[in-house]
């Protein structure tokens, strides 16, 4: 099983841009989740998702859009990107709610410049 | 109150040491308290967790020592190895709900120097 798999890895936008974060995973996880990291800020949850077709804002939810058609994909949209969306982006899914362990992918580094 | 602060920000130990991270809480209502372990380019991994009916926690050379009536919990990291260097998260959840809304603590970078 390849878990949670995010692509780009990297990837560099001008203000104004759009992009499109892209998750996957294979393990029929109903919760899935995007949070950015900041340096010295921890994780902040952005959106998540209970199942196909659910979603919710997480904290930190303005500036970006999700969608959620299958289990296994949920995408993270970037509108009109900013310098403050300048972060490291992290999708998770989880088997149930509650205590159950996250499982994170690797990570997509965006620069908005 | 639904932050969750972690200290140091930065840590510095020789081969064999035992680096402590501390967590503070505020919110009682949190009832499930994990540590993730995040190695440079990869996403955080649940490393071990514990729910405040016990107050200590141990899986290998990790411990977790929980204080109820202070709200702190702690990770310490036994003969540490330049393997564990890596940034450290602590986190705080309430059960319950219908989703799950860990909050993470702001994370500490580990050098365990050979």
């Amino acid at each position: 099983n390849a878990g949670v798999t995010q692509t780009p890895k990297f990837r560099i936008l001008k203000i104004g841009q759009s992009m499109t974060l892209q998750c996957t995973q294979d393990m029929n996880h109903n919760y899935m989740y995007w949070y950015r990291q900041d340096p010295g800020m921890g994780l902040k949850l952005i959106y998540y998702s209970v199942g196909a077709g659910i979603t919710d804002k997480g904290e930190v939810p303005n500036g970006y859009n999700v969608s959620r058609s299958t289990t296994e994909d949920f995408p993270l949209r970037l509108e009109l990107a900013a310098p403050s969306q300048t972060s490291v982006y992290f999708c998770a899914s989880s088997y149930l709610q509650g205590n159950s362990p996250l499982h994170f992918g690797n990570g997509t580094r965006l620069t908005v410049t | 109150q639904q932050q969750v602060k972690q200290s140091p920000q930065s840590l510095i130990v020789q081969k064999g040491g035992i680096p402590i991270i501390n967590c503070a809480y505020e919110n009682t209502a949190f009832d499930y308290f994990p540590w993730y372990q995040q190695f440079p380019g990869k996403g955080p991994a649940l490393l071990i967790a514990i729910r405040p009916d016990v107050s200590e926690k141990k899986e290998g050379r990790f411990t977790i020592s929980f204080n109820k009536s202070a709200k702190q919990f702690s990770l310490h990291i036994m003969d540490s190895q330049p393997g564990d260097s890596a940034t450290y998260f602590c986190a705080a959840q309430r059960d319950g709900g219908a989703t799950n809304k860990l909050i993470f603590g702001t994370g500490t970078l580990l050098a365990v120097q050979p």
